[in-house]
């Protein structure tokens, strides 16, 4: 069965506190490694598809990168309106669904 | 939200009555979803469509059905609502692009409370 594990839970960080949260995953014939960006009251917005190890992706202030267990989404020199929550999932070969992780809340505070 | 609506945004019910949520797009996407999503236990498929009168069941799909008649619409039916379907619902959609991509975009959501 496939695995999507996200962590911490919770990151509470002060304006331009660089971090990373972390996507573990066992995710049978790896098609494709998922960040989305959920704000309250809305549903997931796509950030990054990731196919293979090594691959990285930037988006502004997030850079997303892929190794054959885990992923990692950097935040370098967060504002507070990076606050959300924030959701990995794993697509295996096979079928179009996805594996979702519990997804990881980060807060920044000015 | 990349074309795809969902109705009722909100609904409150009672337990035992049934319950149907819609959800239309306007990307004549393939693969359409349901997904509930509660404090915990992040994003869990109910069911999905791969085509028009093509579904599947998801991880959850008990005491849920679905159909879809046309590509733009998938609809989720509790036939007689519990407690425990207390949740948001989120419909998704997703299709092949050249790369093979396979993102899946989200509706705004459905808040359904069942008291």
């Amino acid at each position: 069965e496939d695995q999507v594990t996200q962590s911490p839970e919770a990151l509470r960080l002060q304006e331009g506190e660089s971090s990373s949260l972390n996507c573990s995953y066992t995710v049978s014939g790896l098609r494709g490694l998922f960040w989305y960006r959920q704000d309250p009251g809305k549903g997931p917005e796509f950030l990054f598809t990731l196919y293979s190890a090594g691959e990285e992706k930037e988006k502004e202030r997030l850079k997303a990168t892929l190794t054959k267990k885990e992923s990692f989404l950097h935040i370098t020199a967060p504002k507070p309106e990076d606050s959300a929550t924030y959701l990995c999932a794993g697509g295996g070969s096979g079928d179009y669904k996805l594996s979702f992780g519990a997804g990881t809340t980060v807060t920044v505070r000015a | 939200d990349a074309g795809i609506t969902q109705s009722p945004r909100h609904k409150v019910t009672e337990t035992g009555t049934p319950v149907t949520l819609r959800c239309h797009q306007t990307e004549n996407h393939r693969y359409m979803y349901w997904y509930r999503q509660d404090p915990g236990h992040g994003l869990r498929l109910i069911h999905y469509s791969y085509g028009v009168k093509d579904t599947d069941k998801g991880e959850v799909s008990d005491g849920y059905s679905v159909s879809r008649s046309k590509t733009e619409d998938f609809l989720l039916t509790l036939e007689s609502a519990t407690s425990s379907q207390t949740s948001v619902y989120f419909c998704a959609i997703s299709d092949f692009t050249r790369d093979l991509h396979y993102e899946q975009y989200f509706g705004p959501g459905t808040r359904l409370t069942v008291t």
